[in-house]
């Protein structure tokens, strides 16, 4: 089992709509969470931090369930902007340092 | 604020061929260092981890090695090259609970 899984995608949505994305992560001792935005070709940057009480950055909402060990990530009135993958990312310590665990990714299209 | 820098942006190398990338660091002392590895249409996958001068862990077997000469260079190397060993390799690093990337490396092995 992956340590982290996502749907792969693609999802190809119209401007406007509304989108989610899932993520389960396997390791209990995961301790901090985010999801990172990678465009085609270039390094993942970080579009949030995710926490437990859930947080909001604009028309991004992610939330995280420790119980279930699941993450989400809303995007509201998507933008063509929004086209990237999308990769949802685990901080595990082990071994006395972070390190961060990615997801494959899922893929967002968005279109006019 | 930490600043990576990669290079070279693009390598194209024959199979058997050795291979050096380098990553260094700037604005910030002491960050935990990583070389990642992405695969056409996969995940990232960590290779290698410091935590300083000369202190190597790998996370995977393969056919690459890494060295930290300095406190704020990461070298990724490799004697001969398979042609498994294309992808895309990020050096990232990270203080405190930041993390940063490099622009990335794009490898091709012919």
């Amino acid at each position: 089992r992956k340590e982290v899984e996502q749907d792969p995608g693609p999802f190809n949505v119209p401007e406007g709509a509304t989108v989610a994305f899932n993520c389960t992560y396997s390791n209990s001792a995961s301790q901090s969470f985010f999801w990172y935005r990678q465009d085609c070709r270039k390094e993942p940057k970080l579009l949030m931090s995710v926490y437990s009480s859930g947080n909001e950055d604009g028309r991004f909402t992610a939330q995280l369930n420790r119980a279930s060990q699941y993450i989400s990530l809303l995007i509201r009135d998507s933008k063509l902007s929004d086209s990237a993958t999308y990769l949802c990312v685990v901080n595990v310590f082990s071994g006395g340092y972070n390190k961060l665990i990615f997801g494959a990714g899922t893929r967002l299209a968005v279109h006019p | 604020s930490q600043t990576i820098h990669q290079w070279p942006a693009t390598l194209v190398q024959p199979v058997g061929s050795p291979l050096s990338l380098e990553c260094t660091v700037e604005g910030t002392s002491n960050p935990n260092l990583y070389w990642y590895r992405q695969a056409a249409g996969r995940g990232l996958q960590l290779l290698f981890y410091s935590v300083g001068i000369g202190q190597i862990s790998s996370e995977v077997p393969q056919n690459l090695s890494a060295s930290r000469p300095q406190d704020r260079q990461f070298i990724l190397s490799s004697k001969k090259l398979l042609l498994s060993d294309s992808g895309f390799y990020l050096c990232a690093g990270t203080v405190a609970e930041g993390y940063t990337f490099g622009s990335g490396t794009r490898l091709t092995v012919v």
